[in-house]
């Protein structure tokens, strides 16, 4: 089945610089990945998604890109506000069999400083 | 609704009792799936339904879990005979329709498991 890793598991940066998290997957047939934001005690919070056929995809300080060559995709987060602070999980997503669960990475915990 | 809702926040069980969780979907969405977040954020797919159907059923424990989501009744998870390792974060979700869509998750049930 598939297989979501994902780095680093923490991530600590100054306010104002970039953050980057990389995430691999193994089931070629993954065709839509997703990154949540999860603050604590909260459910999952969709950021941004990208599927297979569009390489890289932005929303403001957010950026997702998707290498299907090389099986990974990372997010990228700019000019980081200490709000940005919280765990993020990258997830990998298919309809291969008729079932579109998520397959989830082990989160990284992402620490913005003032 | 235009978010998932789940109840209680959170259940506390002794061991070998039962616990059962609630969760309504957005309203206009087809699917619910449910996510299990242990403590190292780690999250395992449950089940998920298309409607009342079950549509994916290959993460549940079978001999304790059970899931239903019936016509005008939020959907529930029930666990039969509680164990400690049953002490998690259950999450639900729900999309709109089946092509890898976006999921928006609930903010989570606490089970606790004595």
């Amino acid at each position: 089945g598939e297989n979501v890793e994902q780095h680093p598991s923490t991530l600590s940066v100054q306010e104002g610089d970039s953050a980057v998290i990389k995430c691999t997957y193994s089931d070629s047939a993954s065709n839509y990945f997703p990154w949540y934001k999860q603050e604590l005690g909260k459910g999952p919070q969709l950021i941004i998604d990208i599927r297979s056929n569009v390489g890289e995809k932005k929303d403001q300080r957010i950026a997702v890109t998707l290498n299907k060559t090389a099986k990974h995709f990372s997010l990228h987060i700019t000019e980081t506000q200490p709000e940005d602070s919280a765990v993020y999980f990258c997830a990998a997503g298919s309809h291969r069999g008729g079932s579109e669960k998520l397959v989830f990475g082990k989160g990284t915990k992402l620490t913005v400083n003032p | 609704g235009e978010e998932v809702a789940q109840t209680p926040k959170h259940l506390v069980r002794g061991e070998g009792q039962k616990a059962k969780l609630y969760c309504a979907p957005i309203k206009g969405h087809s699917y619910v799936f449910w996510y299990q977040q242990v403590l190292k954020n780690e999250f395992k797919f449950l089940i998920s339904f298309q409607n009342e159907n079950v549509f994916d059923e290959t993460g549940m424990p079978k001999e304790r879990f059970s899931a239903k989501c019936l016509p005008n009744s939020p959907c529930s998870l029930e666990i039969q005979a509680t164990k400690l390792e049953d002490s998690a974060v259950y999450f639900c979700a729900s999309s709109q329709r089946t092509d890898t869509d976006t999921q928006y998750f609930g903010p989570g049930t606490r089970l606790t498991v004595l």
